[in-house]
């Protein structure tokens, strides 16, 4: 089955940092570009971050540049978020996503909670 | 690129034809998808390619347009059908989302 399974939210204070993790299965991992998208409270989808299969090119909102990094690891079928210097704005539930040769978005994660609080 | 919904919010009842529609601030060719959403659930696939059908998908949603003006349709709303929807463009980074357009039961 193909699938994909964030993990790693959690309560966070302002100015902290988490790490987001997403493992995939049941497809060749290395073959697609990944993506983060986050939804907050009552509202709608945020495109957070790209990355190219093979990891050599990326991209972010400008809500998130500069604090956010997003990488992989194709050995280890895995897709990651290093968040720092989270802000309250940051807080939302944070999908991971592959994307096929037409860019739009086949496969969603269930989806991992960020609150940033103090 | 901004992608703007219409309407909002919209009312509707089983057995209904229902229009959403997506404007883009610039031109976007035929790079747009159409997402369904379920409270507390993922984002499902439903078009792509501004017209094609997902595998999957019921006949009974339809996507058109193309440039800066894009329509989902839903032939005959059917009770599984009530959730919020929304389109994203793909044709450049980022691939912004529009506000999302939320179908109830009248």
């Amino acid at each position: 089955e193909v699938q994909l399974v964030e993990s790693g939210g959690g309560l966070v204070q302002p100015g902290g940092s988490l790490r987001l993790s997403c493992a995939a299965s049941g497809f060749t991992f290395s073959s697609y570009e990944m993506n983060w998208v986050r939804q907050a409270p009552g509202k709608g989808l945020e495109w957070v971050s790209y990355i190219s299969s093979s990891g050599s090119t990326i991209y972010y909102a400008d809500s998130v540049k500069g604090r956010f990094t997003i990488s992989r690891d194709n050995a280890k079928n895995s897709l990651y978020l290093q968040m720092n210097s989270l802000r309250a704005e940051d807080t939302a539930v944070y999908y991971c996503a592959r994307a096929r040769i037409t860019k739009d978005f086949d496969i969603w994660g269930q989806g991992t909670m960020v609150t940033v609080s103090s | 690129i901004q992608l703007t919904q219409s309407p909002s919010f919209l009312s509707a009842s089983v057995g209904d034809r229902v229009t959403i529609t997506c404007r883009a601030s610039q031109g976007i060719s035929s790079y747009l998808a159409w997402y369904q959403q379920k409270p507390g659930k993922a984002p499902k696939l439903l078009i792509y390619a501004a017209s094609t059908l997902q595998s999957g998908v019921p006949s009974r949603f339809s996507g058109s347009g193309s440039g800066t003006e894009f329509t989902l349709t839903i032939s005959s709303l059917q009770p599984e059908d009530f959730a919020t929807y929304y389109c994203q463009q793909l044709n450049s980074y980022p691939h912004t989302f529009g506000g999302g357009t939320k179908v109830e039961i009248k």
